[in-house]
């Protein structure tokens, strides 16, 4: 079975200040790693994906993620953090070809201090 | 060109009836899924149609079923609702042929409550 793990349910950052927002998975197959976004009363945004490649993949509004095999991680990453990126961040995961079935993990709120 | 549209946004419904919710998927998408978000965790699936049939389902009951149409928007019906249905009810569309894994478009959801 698939699992996603997010081990902070809040982060706080000072705004212009980098943050980070964990993630770590557990799957059978090759994974294919997401991150969306949430904000209040809203449905999810997508932000970047990981297939294969770079582990570097870098996404919507200058977000970007580094996939770690080794340590199974998929950590969101903004080098200097705004206001507006205040909001419910999930990372999810498809365990490899042919499952339709994202697992997400239980969100991360993510709290930018002006 | 409109996303991924869902009906109604909100809904209070009485223990033991039954509730039907719609979507509509974003343009250019045949695959249609299904999610539940109960208060402060990540969504959980349900279920996903392409082609008007069911392709994969996740661990819940049979109250929970859904239909898409030819036209790939697809409804959502839970029977014998339960105080536990109530969430926001999310409803994502993305391309269904395996190409290669692609990004899911939201919906806004559907707020449901059960009393």
């Amino acid at each position: 079975a698939q699992s996603v793990a997010q081990p902070e349910d809040q982060v706080n950052v000072a705004e212009g200040n980098p943050l980070t927002v964990k993630c770590t998975y557990s799957v059978s197959g090759n994974p294919y790693l997401f991150w969306y976004v949430q904000y209040p009363n809203r449905g999810l945004q997508f932000l970047l994906k990981y297939i294969t490649g770079d582990n570097l993949v870098k996404g919507s509004y200058g977000f970007e993620a580094e996939f770690n095999k080794s340590q199974t991680s998929f950590h969101l990453k903004k080098p200097s953090a705004l206001v507006s990126d205040s909001a419910l961040y999930f990372c999810a995961v498809l365990s490899g070809a042919g499952s339709y079935q994202l697992t997400f993990g239980k969100g991360t709120k993510l709290s930018v201090i002006p | 060109d409109a996303g991924v549209t869902q009906s109604p946004t909100h809904l209070i419904k009485t223990r033991g009836q039954q509730v039907t919710l719609r979507c509509s998927p974003k343009s250019g998408h045949d695959t249609v899924s299904w999610y539940q978000q109960a208060l402060g965790q990540g969504p959980q699936f349900i279920f996903q149609y392409y082609e008007e049939e069911e392709r994969q389902r996740g661990n819940f009951p049979d109250r929970f079923s859904g239909h898409q149409f030819p036209n790939y928007s697809s409804e959502l019906n839970v029977n014998a609702l339960l105080l536990g249905d109530s969430a926001l009810y999310l409803c994502a569309s993305s391309l269904g042929r395996w190409e290669g894994p692609t990004e899911a478009f939201f919906g806004q959801g559907t707020r449901l409550t059960v009393v």
